[in-house]
């Protein structure tokens, strides 16, 4: 089955600067690539979304970038901000299966300072 | 339109009970999948439903069940409680399977004592 790995486990950053969150995946079917945010004590939120047919795709601060060939997808945060802490899952699926079953990563704690 | 609902949201349940958690997909939304997550292995997959009929399961002991009702409203199931059942279980809801959004609801707290 698929495999979903995410680094860095935890990222500290200061106010202003950006984050990179990178995740692999084991499963080359997979075509479907959501990031969500999980806030304290509430639910994941999907934040932005890639599929596979696509390269890169940027969502005012937000952006997610793809390589198909190297099976790795990244999201990446500029300018900062407090609000942004939070914990960020990767996850991995296959469209056009049947399912909708999202393999996840193992999560990364962002925190932002001011 | 609401969101997905989750009830009960916390639960305080003995080793050995069994334990049954609902959930109510956003209007109109057919799927419903549930997961699993602990501090320890994060986010996993339990199973998934559409029309009533499971999808998909996971790699979780026969202790997990689950169904699905003809309005879409999902429940899981699991018997014979452990202290590793101790999770947060989410639902997660879509319009059909292969849509590409899934929406979670806040989950249900589960602690095993």
């Amino acid at each position: 089955g698929e495999n979903v790995e995410q680094h860095p486990s935890t990222l500290s950053v200061q106010e202003g600067d950006s984050a990179v969150i990178k995740c692999t995946y084991s499963d080359s079917a997979s075509n479907y690539f959501p990031w969500y945010k999980q806030e304290l004590g509430k639910r994941p939120q999907l934040i932005i979304d890639i599929r596979s047919n696509v390269g890169e795709k940027k969502d005012q601060r937000i952006a997610v970038t793809l390589n198909k060939t190297a099976k790795h997808f990244s999201l990446h945060i500029t300018e900062t901000q407090p609000e942004d802490s939070a914990v960020y899952f990767c996850a991995a699926s296959i469209r056009g299966s049947g399912y909708s079953t999202l393999t996840f990563g193992k999560g990364t704690m962002l925190l932002v300072s001011p | 339109k609401a969101g997905v609902t989750q009830t009960p949201r916390y639960l305080i349940k003995t080793r050995g009970q069994q334990v049954t958690l609902s959930c109510s997909p956003i209007s109109g939304h057919r799927s419903v999948s549930w997961y699993q997550q602990t501090p320890g292995q994060g986010l996993q997959f339990l199973f998934e439903y559409f029309s009533e009929t499971q999808r998909n399961k996971g790699n979780f002991p026969g202790r997990f069940s689950g169904r699905q009702f003809s309005n879409s409203r999902s429940e899981m199931n699991v018997s014979t409680l452990e202290l590793g059942d101790s999770a947060l279980y989410l639902c997660a809801s879509s319009s059909r399977p292969n849509s590409y959004e899934q929406y979670f609801g806040p989950g249900t707290r589960l602690t095993v004592t």
